[in-house]
């Protein structure tokens, strides 16, 4: 099993709403991100937790805030977004090791900032 | 600087036309690169792994190659069902996990 699910599928929230999108994966991987993607364009890296610890935040706005309850899920908490922030947010899991180590993604949340 | 090229941006074929698309990158140290399959409003799905060169992997109609600067995506005889995006992503050195990833091509198969 190799699934990988977030929720919600769809999301439309005010520039002044507070929410939150989740991911869970029960592959046992030890590495957990968080991606952005806009249309037409490729993910890009926004955090990366390892071993539930915060490891890379690739200059986030504080409006975005990851949290890692435990190893098998992660949350993006959502505050105070501007419509640019409007997107395809993908979460991801991969197994920590020496080489390597493909990440699996799951259908992603369709973040609409109104 | 850790960089992704794919080429070409989009590419169309008849089914049943044999092509490749290209994957080149420059990395410091490279652990892993990597193709996914991206189909619209949904997430990438794995499709290979490759960590050195010379190493080649096969899945149905697709083929990747590796070499030393760049990797290619064989597609035989394709069907419209491979229509989709082809993104190719690659893992440097240290042990943060982080992909950097390609402007993807995007393919599509006329029957």
């Amino acid at each position: 099993d190799t699934e990988v699910t977030q929720t919600p599928k769809h999301l439309v929230m005010g520039m002044t709403n507070k929410k939150s999108l989740k991911c869970e994966q029960h592959m046992g991987h030890r590495a957990m991100y968080w991606y952005k993607q806009k249309a037409k364009k490729p993910p890009e890296l926004m955090f990366v937790y390892s071993y539930e610890k915060l490891s890379i935040n690739e200059s986030v706005p504080s409006r975005f805030s990851p949290e890692c309850p435990n190893s098998s899920l992660l949350n993006l908490h959502l505050h105070a977004l501007q419509p640019e922030d409007s997107a395809l947010y993908l979460c991801a899991s991969s197994p920590m090791g020496q080489g390597g180590t493909e990440a699996f993604f799951g259908q992603g949340t369709r973040l609409t900032v109104v | 600087e850790d960089q992704v090229t794919q080429s070409p941006e989009a590419l169309r074929l008849q089914e049943g036309e044999s092509s490749s698309l290209n994957c080149s990158y420059t990395v410091s140290g490279l652990r892993g690169l990597f193709w996914y399959r991206q189909d619209p409003g949904k997430g990438p799905e794995f499709l290979f792994t490759l960590y050195s060169a010379g190493e080649e992997k096969e899945k149905e109609r697709l083929k990747a190659t590796l070499t030393k600067k760049e990797s290619f995506l064989h597609i035989t005889a394709p069907k419209p069902e491979d229509s989709a995006t082809y993104l190719c992503a690659v893992q440097a050195a240290g042990n943060t996990g982080k992909l950097i990833f390609g402007q993807g091509t995007t393919l599509q198969v006329k029957p």
